[in-house]
This record gives C-alpha cells, sequence and structure tokens, in this order.
C-alpha cells in the first residue's frame, strides 16, 4: 500500500539533546512538507521541499533542520536549539507540478521534553 | 488577524442534527479551499475540496463565498462517527500545495 510512513510515533528527549524524526514516502510525490501541531492550534509550516536536494523555511523554521537527499525520504531535526519542542509533528507529502491541492499526512511523531 | 481562522468550538449535537461550521481567511488571493476531518490524537485526513460553485458529497457540503472570504461546511443528519475536528486549510498564491491550516472546529454528536 502506498503511503507515509513516520517513525517513530512516540519520542522522549531530555532537554539539550537533538532527534531526528523519520519520514518516508512510497507514493512518488515530488513535494513534502513538516508540520507541527500544538493543542488547540492549527498545523504550523516548519518545513517544506519540492523536489530533491531543495528545500526552504517554512513558517516556523527556527530550531529545526532537514534534509531531501532523496525524493521518498524527508527528515526532520529538532536541534536543542528548539526553545519549546514538545508537539505533535506531521510529514506531508503532496503531487508537485500536477497538484491538487491535497495532503497526504503521515500518522506523525509525538515528540516529550523531559 | 490570523490568516485562517476558525470557531474552536465544541459544537456539541444531537444524532440528526445539521451543523454548519464557517472559516474566514485574509488573503483575498488565496487559491484553493480545503476541508480536513482529524479524529483525536490522529493525522488529518481530506474530507473535501471547496469548489466556487460548491460541492456536496453526501451528507456534507462545502461552500465558497469570495467576496466575504469565507468558507463553510455543513453536515445534515450527524452521525456519531463525525465526532471530531474539523480543519479548514487554504492555499495562498503561489506553487505547490504549501497550505495554511485554521486550529480546527471541534465537533461532538451525542445520542
Amino acid at each position: 500500500d502506498g503511503g507515509i510512513t513516520q517513525s517513530p510515533k512516540y519520542l522522549f528527549r531530555k532537554e539539550g539533546q537533538n532527534v531526528t524524526l523519520s519520514c518516508e514516502q512510497n507514493l512518488n510525490h515530488d513535494a513534502m512538507y513538516w508540520y507541527r501541531q500544538d493543542p488547540g492550534q492549527g498545523l504550523r509550516l516548519i518545513y517544506y521541499s519540492q523536489i530533491v536536494n531543495d528545500f526552504q523555511k517554512g513558517d516556523i523554521a527556527e530550531g529545526y533542520s532537514v534534509s531531501r537527499e532523496k525524493k521518498e525520504s524527508f527528515p526532520l531535526t529538532v536541534t536543542s536549539a528548539q526553545k519549546n519542542p514538545t508537539a505533535f509533528y506531521l510529514c506531508a507529502s503532496s503531487l508537485g507540478q500536477a497538484n491538487t491541492g491535497e495532503l497526504f499526512f503521515g500518522e506523525g511523531s509525538r515528540l516529550t521534553v523531559l | 488577524r490570523k490568516e485562517v481562522e476558525q470557531d474552536p468550538g465544541p459544537f456539541n449535537v444531537p444524532e440528526g442534527a445539521t451543523v454548519a461550521f464557517n472559516c474566514t481567511y485574509s488573503n483575498s488571493a488565496s487559491q484553493s479551499f480545503f476541508w480536513y476531518r482529524q479524529d483525536c490524537r490522529k493525522e488529518p485526513k481530506l474530507l473535501m475540496s471547496v469548489y466556487s460553485s460548491g460541492n456536496e458529497d453526501g451528507r456534507f457540503t462545502a461552500q465558497l463565498n469570495r467576496a466575504s472570504q469565507y468558507i463553510s461546511l455543513l453536515i445534515r443528519d450527524s452521525k456519531l462517527s463525525d465526532s471530531a475536528t474539523y480543519l479548514c486549510a487554504v492555499k495562498p498564491p503561489g506553487g505547490y500545495n504549501k497550505l495554511i491550516f485554521g486550529a480546527g472546529t471541534r465537533l461532538a454528536v451525542h445520542p
């Protein structure tokens, strides 16, 4: 089945540690995205990538980094510089030029900083 | 002012009721509009796109009002299984699907 796989689903981190969230898709989509969701808030865009080896900052990129070395993979690193990293992280993908506007989401990764 | 705003609710309705949500957006040049459904602690899933002419999918009807810059979602004959948070999403001008999401409206359908 085609889809987006995020791992881990749950992650606990100590303050000062970097963590990397994995996102893999087999939908052959060009574009991939990372969103963050906090309780009672909408999804906020962290980073997005339209093609391999290219990515752009979203609205809240500070304290995060990404890479896009392969079409199917878009990992997100939450660095120690991120002041309030506890959140629900959602990876998504979409068709590129022929987009319909639909985003396909992974099941999310819930990060808790202890 | 937020780019996309929704009434957070919750909307508590009995089964069989009709309920409507609105979502306002600030950028008049926005191109595409969507409603997503999100169950508790799950990922959002596309419920329906919103076209200029409006569209209907079973018990769900979505409308777009460009003049007043809002979209609406109407749910008829509510089911218990409709209980969820409904997120509206707006695609601003530009390429790809860099959607801006509202905070969501929570719906609770009770027996």
